[in-house]
């Protein structure tokens, strides 16, 4: 079975700072999609950011970015910029690319922007 | 353009009381789901559906039941409350299952069973 780890409960960063949250999972597939979720206050689940495997190139988009590590399988999102806006939970999620496969997501990060 | 809303935002159940949470989304989306959050863990599909008329179990469908008699709407119901089933329920809808889809999710409701 897939399983999605992210270690880092609470993480914290200056207001216009990077940082880089971490997300680990484990599969036998060779051919799925990883995705980052934003949970702000609203709780509405808020998609940032997906990587196909098959992609080498890592995705990016605006400020968010990723570094893709398929042998590693590491999965870890990096923000730029940091904003007051950006605070809240940060899911990591797995999908296998076969049919109508669920989406398995890890246990969060909770991301405090410091102003 | 609503997206996906939820009905209702928040609930107080007792034990062995019933309750259907509707979910509706705007978009023509093909396909809805049901997702549960509970506190440290991620979100766990209870049940999902294909189309109009279809339904499917998820990771963790007892106790609840669904029903897609719209295509807009996808509601989900407790027939007989318990404790566990306290949560935050999400709804989402995506356009299709290709396993790049994005799903969207609506904002959430909170039951609590007493």
């Amino acid at each position: 079975a897939q399983t999605v780890t992210q270690s880092q409960p609470e993480m914290s960063v200056q207001e216009a700072e990077t940082v880089t949250l971490s997300c680990t999972y484990d599969t036998s597939e060779s051919d799925y999609y990883l995705f980052w979720y934003k949970q702000p206050p609203s709780r509405q689940m808020i998609l940032v950011i997906r990587q196909e495997a098959y992609k080498q190139q890592n995705a990016t988009e605006n400020r968010f970015s990723v570094n893709f590590q398929k042998a590693a399988k590491s999965f870890s999102l990096k923000i730029s910029d940091s904003q007051l806006g950006d605070a809240a939970m940060y899911f990591c999620a797995y999908r296998r690319n076969f049919g109508n496969e669920k989406l398995t997501f890890g246990t969060g990060t909770r991301l405090t922007i410091i102003p | 353009n609503a997206g996906v809303t939820q009905t209702p935002k928040f609930r107080v159940l007792k034990t062995g009381q019933s309750m259907t949470l509707l979910c509706a989304q705007d978009m023509n989306h093909e396909y809805m789901y049901w997702y549960r959050q509970d506190p440290g863990m991620g979100l766990r599909l209870i049940h999902y559906s294909v189309g109009e008329g279809t339904t499917a179990k998820g990771e963790v469908p007892d106790g609840y039941n669904v029903s897609r008699l719209k295509k807009q709407n996808f509601l989900l119901g407790l027939e007989s409350a318990a404790p566990s089933q306290t949560s935050v329920y999400f709804c989402a809808s995506s356009q299709n299952l290709l396993a790049g889809e994005t799903q969207y999710f609506g904002p959430g409701t909170r039951l609590l069973v007493l």
